[in-house]
């Protein structure tokens, strides 16, 4: 089977620009859920789709949405990124909504300069 | 909103010795959850833990659900050099519904 993959694996934006990220999950796996890794805190969830619906959602701004394709193919798009968004994105996909047994992919390192 | 308390945050050890790692919160978690992670790679799932007491084995590793549902921690037995990474603690509520809270994790430096 295999595994969850994320494109691109690296990218550098400048300030105000957008970026969009891919996740495909694994396959028959309906739920992807996106977080944001950053050394200073950790890993923050941002939002999960299930069935092409946004069912879960964390503390971040909207210039951060996602979307979710009826393969359950996930994409996720910063707006006006800042300096501040660089990160590693992390996507992971589980068969259910907000399943323990979630399968991460190995990030989007986005650097924003 | 939820916080998790992961400690150490760092450790250096010498290949053979035994790890202990622990995270503590302020509120319940029905599930809590230990991922592994290599440099460059997302985070692996090593222990699932499901009721409060718990305890379970994977290999070298062992995790604990603590009475309380507020704690868990996580032993690392005979370290060999490729137990190198940086572990997560996870915890989640409400039967699976809500999602998971991290802690900010425990990197481990195992010198041969």
């Amino acid at each position: 089977k295999a595994g969850v993959t994320q494109t691109p694996r690296y990218l550098i934006k400048t300030r105000g620009q957008q970026v969009t990220l891919s996740c495909s999950p694994i396959s028959g796996h309906r739920s992807v859920s996106w977080y944001q890794q950053t050394p200073g805190q950790g890993l923050q969830f941002l939002f999960e789709y299930f069935s092409e619906t946004q069912r879960n959602k964390g503390n971040f701004p909207g210039r951060f949405s996602g979307r979710q394709f009826s393969n359950s193919r996930s994409e996720m798009n910063v707006s006006t990124l800042e300096l501040g968004d660089s990160a590693l994105y992390l996507c992971a996909s589980s068969p259910q909504v907000m399943n323990t047994e979630a399968f991460f992919g190995q990030g989007t390192r986005l650097t924003v300069v | 909103g939820q916080q998790l308390n992961q400690s150490p945050q760092s450790m250096f050890i010498q290949e053979g010795e035994d790890v202990s790692m622990n995270c503590t919160s302020s509120s319940i978690f029905n599930t809590w959850l230990w991922y592994k992670q290599d440099p460059g790679e997302g985070p692996v799932l090593l222990i699932a833990l499901y009721k409060a007491g718990e305890l379970t084995s994977n290999g070298r590793l062992t995790a604990q659900f603590g009475i309380t549902r507020k704690d868990s921690f996580l032993n690392i037995s005979a370290s060999i050099p490729s137990d190198v990474g940086i572990y997560f603690c996870a915890g989640q509520n409400q039967g699976g519904s809500e999602k998971l809270v991290f802690g900010k994790g425990t990197k481990l430096t195992v010198n041969p």
